[in-house]
């Protein structure tokens, strides 16, 4: 399995908290991902990023940031935590081209 | 833009029986193919993947999948379905050689197995 972990793997919080959630590799790859899962929705890409300090919007951004700034973590950012955001989050990892390997996932409930 | 659907949000069979998860794409230029799969409560887990080459490709647990360029599509299939298949599959694609491997998802598959 690939060297990828997730924190806080459970969280519950209020509407209009912050919320940080972090994914941690120890493969040393480029590429680091966060999707969110939702029912009937698949999994859809949040934030990406390529490099240190380099990052890049997916399909649903709006509400999260994301942070690099060492190659073995990924942090996302809800500023202002919405009930919409309540979700399953999944970071993943990759070399550039090859595929993506996913970690354990964070279930995330805003109240 | 790139998109994949995949046919039915439930599909049941009988343990030992054949299983066909659909999966059909859109891509503007020469696609990657993968299927994964999602077990209860885990993280998705690499099926088996298409990039160049062979257009049958095997991957775990007796699975594989057909790249259909004409048809734009990438089925998975297994002979005998066990009861441990139960599970949810994710069809997804990516722009091939592209400088980055952003992934896009079909909606997902659960897989139903009876005794």
């Amino acid at each position: 399995d690939a060297g990828i972990t997730q924190s806080p793997r459970h969280k519950v919080t209020e509407t209009g908290t912050p919320v940080t959630l972090r994914c941690h590799q120890t493969e040393n790859h480029r590429y680091m991902y966060w999707y969110r899962q939702d029912p009937g929705h698949g999994l859809r890409l949040i934030h990406y990023s390529y490099g240190v300090k380099d990052t890049d919007k997916g399909e649903v951004s709006d509400g999260y940031s994301v942070s690099r700034s060492k190659t073995e973590d990924f942090l996302l950012t809800l500023e202002s935590a919405t009930s919409s955001q309540t979700s399953v989050y999944f970071c993943a990892i990759s070399k550039p081209q090859e595929t993506q390997y996913f970690g354990p996932g964070t279930r995330l409930l805003v109240l | 833009a790139q998109s994949v659907t995949q046919l039915g949000s439930h599909v049941s069979v009988s343990e030992g029986a054949l299983v066909l998860l659909r999966c059909n794409y859109s891509s503007s230029v020469p696609p990657y193919l993968f299927w994964y799969v999602q077990y209860p409560n885990q993280g998705l887990q690499l099926l088996l993947k298409y990039t160049t080459g062979a257009t049958l490709v095997k991957g775990i647990n007796g699975f594989e999948a057909e790249f259909k360029k004409s048809e734009t599509s990438f089925h998975l299939t297994k002979p005998s379905a066990h009861m441990s298949d139960a599970a949810e599959y994710f069809c997804a694609v990516s722009e091939g050689d592209s400088g980055y491997s952003t992934l896009t998802f079909g909606k997902g598959t659960m897989l139903l197995v009876s005794p």
